[in-house]
């Protein structure tokens, strides 16, 4: 099925370090949203984003909606070990009465203490 | 306010079994849809259910099917099971159809089918 592109694929990274990730798709979105994922677990979001052009924060976190709809990106600051898991990424290009995300592969962090 | 809850969280199955994997929304939630995720494909949609009735399927065989009752639960059944239907099958929910905030997807743990 249709998957967005997410990249990189994995990250290796010291403690304290910033992490930037993004998702590019050939298609326009009207929302973007960003999960994590832990072992074993199901997706845990993070951020929703409904406009082009939104920045929006959580915490750390901080994700753009890409201005053309069909990009978007992903930043954590001062990284700790607590953010090892998976995020992924994922559109919506319906008006919002379909409920199919459509997902990223997947960006997988591991934090060095 | 309880998230979403799925049973059973881990099924071993044979080959040609069929199985039925259950899903309790997040109080007040009447949309549920159903993601499979394995290793090779990722997370992949299902199909999803808003008042009892079906509203969109993904890309899967016949052999995948689902239900919504009137309090919102949903179950998930597939029938003559392949080695290749081993995976994490996720169930979210959401409050409606709406746009905004309503498209904001909210998952369970998932069942890890695995079949042998």
């Amino acid at each position: 099925g249709q998957q967005l592109n997410q990249s990189p694929q994995s990250m290796f990274i010291q403690e304290g370090e910033d992490v930037s990730m993004n998702c590019t798709s050939s298609s326009i979105f009207n929302t973007w949203l960003w999960y994590k994922q832990d072992p074993g677990e199901g997706p845990v979001l993070l951020i929703a984003l409904y406009k082009a052009g939104e920045l929006t924060s959580n915490g750390r976190l901080t994700a753009q909606f890409g201005i053309t709809r069909k990009d978007s990106f992903l930043n954590i600051s001062a990284s700790i070990p607590s953010d090892v898991g998976i995020y992924f990424c994922a559109g919506l290009n319906y008006g919002g009465s379909q409920g199919n995300l459509i997902f990223g592969k997947g960006t997988k962090l591991s934090v060095k203490p | 306010k309880a998230g979403v809850t799925q049973t059973p969280r881990y099924l071993i199955k044979t080959r040609g079994q069929q199985v039925t994997l259950s899903c309790s929304p997040i109080s007040g939630h009447r949309s549920v849809s159903w993601y499979q995720q394995t290793p090779g494909q990722g997370l992949q949609f299902l199909f999803e259910y808003f008042s009892e009735t079906q509203r969109n399927k993904g890309n899967f065989p016949g052999r995948f099917s689902g239900r919504q009752f009137s309090n919102s639960r949903s179950e998930m059944n597939v029938s003559t099971l392949e080695l290749g239907d081993s995976a994490l099958y996720l169930c979210a929910s959401r409050p409606g159809l709406a746009g905004g905030a309503y498209n904001e997807q909210f998952f369970g743990p998932g069942t890890r089918l695995t079949v042998l």
